[in-house]
């Protein structure tokens, strides 16, 4: 079975400064990592996914995020955060290519305080 | 225009009815699923159809039935709806044939009270 873990139902940072939003994974082989937002009254938009190759990708609105196998985390960045990245954030792990099952992490809502 | 479409946005009915939730995407994705989403935001997998043919199935009460006329199509309909059934339900698409690895798109949600 595959699953995701947020172990950070919320994350505070003040504008300007860095932000990590954690994720880590449990999968039975090379696992297919996603992050996505949820801003309110919306749904979910695509950020960023790992695939294989460089484990530091980049993706929209200036996040990345860095794919550690040794210690399965797949850990979301932003260098200086801004008040709009205020909103809800999942991880999502796929076990691979092809398939339909993509596991949700449980979210993790994060607040940028101007 | 709007990759992931949802109707309605809002529905608020009353226990026991039978309601229904469309959704279409034009993107030419083979694959398509709906996800219920609770009130502590926990997102959970329904139901995925590939090409009109039903793949994932979760546990889910049979009171809900998902109907794909066309892989641009999935509809979600609810019978005798209960309290517990208040939920956002998102309807969302990807390209999963091919071993592609696109990720979900998905609709902004319907907001389902029943009371």
């Amino acid at each position: 079975a595959q699953s995701v873990a947020q172990p950070e139902d919320q994350v505070n940072v003040a504008e300007g400064n860095p932000l990590t939003v954690k994720c880590t994974y449990s999968v039975s082989g090379n696992p297919y990592l996603f992050w996505y937002v949820q801003y309110p009254n919306r749904g979910l938009q695509f950020l960023l996914k790992y695939i294989t190759g460089d484990n530091l990708v980049k993706g929209s609105y200036g996040f990345e995020a860095e794919f550690n196998k040794s210690q399965t985390s797949f850990h979301l960045k932003k260098p200086s955060a801004l008040v709009s990245d205020s909103a809800l954030y999942f991880c999502a792990v796929r076990i691979k290519a092809g398939s339909y099952q993509l596991t949700f992490g449980k979210g993790t809502k994060l607040s940028v305080i101007p | 225009d709007t990759a992931v479409s949802q109707t309605p946005k809002y529905l608020v009915t009353q226990m026991g009815n039978d309601k229904s939730i469309k959704c279409e995407q034009n993107l030419g994705h083979d694959t398509m699923y709906w996800y219920k989403q609770d009130s502590k935001k926990f997102l959970k997998i329904m139901f995925s159809y590939n090409n009109k043919e039903l793949i994932i199935n979760e546990t889910v009460p049979n009171r809900f039935s998902p109907k794909s006329p066309d892989k641009a199509h999935l509809n979600l309909h609810i019978n005798s709806l209960e309290l517990g059934d208040s939920a956002v339900y998102f309807c969302a698409s990807s390209q999963v044939g091919g071993a592609a690895n696109s990720p979900l798109h998905f609709g902004n949600g319907t907001r389902l009270t029943v009371t």
